[in-house]
């Protein structure tokens, strides 16, 4: 029973470039939560998906992120015009539904350096 | 605003030597807190969800326990290979996870 699965594990991007991070949820799981953690900070909310839907993005930069979740195919974070403060690693988590105390499962992580 | 906090931010302990980890939250209505271990370069695995006061969960040398401020997570007689950082998150009303810092435990063989 695969869990949840992200990739790239590692991303080295000059600035200006584009980032995209992938997430394939657990089997089962139709809820896709992204997450960014800073070095010596907890993890920060960052965007909340269904198949085809944006159910809430209010912890994502307005400008240059972009998230999807299509009906084929894994969660894509994109990151365009990559700058420093971009640096970070970046988790996926998935449930199974849409429950405020459902628990999220966590994949490994996309860390990103931005040269 | 909804806020947790984990202490100590660090801890050593020496193999055996049982200890507590804090997570302290203020948040309107909880719904649910959730303990993770995290090791380096990994994501954060799941231990623990509780879900009311009074509330305990075990599983093997780990024990999470939650009041209405604050949650302990009791290590008893720990290992080496209970090295880690442990992250406590909080949901209150939405599906938001809320995460405090991490305590990071270092068990000395």
């Amino acid at each position: 029973n695969a869990g949840v699965m992200q990739n790239p594990r590692h991303l080295v991007r000059r600035r200006g470039q584009e980032a995209r991070l992938r997430c394939s949820p657990m089997k089962g799981h139709s809820h896709v939560y992204w997450y960014r953690q800073l070095p010596e900070e907890g993890l920060k909310f960052m965007v909340y998906l269904q198949k085809e839907n944006i159910i809430d993005e209010s912890g994502m930069p307005k400008e240059r992120f972009s998230a999807e979740f299509p009906k084929e195919g894994p969660s894509i974070l994109r990151i365009q015009q990559v700058v420093r403060g971009d640096s970070a690693a970046y988790f996926c988590a998935s449930s199974p539904i849409e429950l405020a105390q459902e628990t999220q499962y966590f994949g490994p992580g996309t860390r990103l350096l931005v040269l | 605003e909804d806020q947790v906090t984990q202490s100590p931010e660090a801890l050593r302990l020496q193999e055996g030597e049982s200890s507590s980890l804090n997570c302290s939250y203020t948040v309107s209505g909880l719904r649910g807190l959730f303990w993770y271990r995290q090791d380096p370069g990994k994501g954060p695995e799941f231990l623990f969800t509780l879900y009311s006061a009074g509330e305990e969960k075990e599983k093997e040398r780990l024990k999470a326990t939650l009041t209405k401020k604050e949650s302990f997570l009791h290590i008893t007689a720990p290992k080496p290979e209970d090295s880690a950082t442990y992250l406590c998150a909080v949901i209150s009303g939405t599906y938001k996870y809320i995460f405090g810092t991490g305590t990071r435990l270092k068990v000395l063989a």
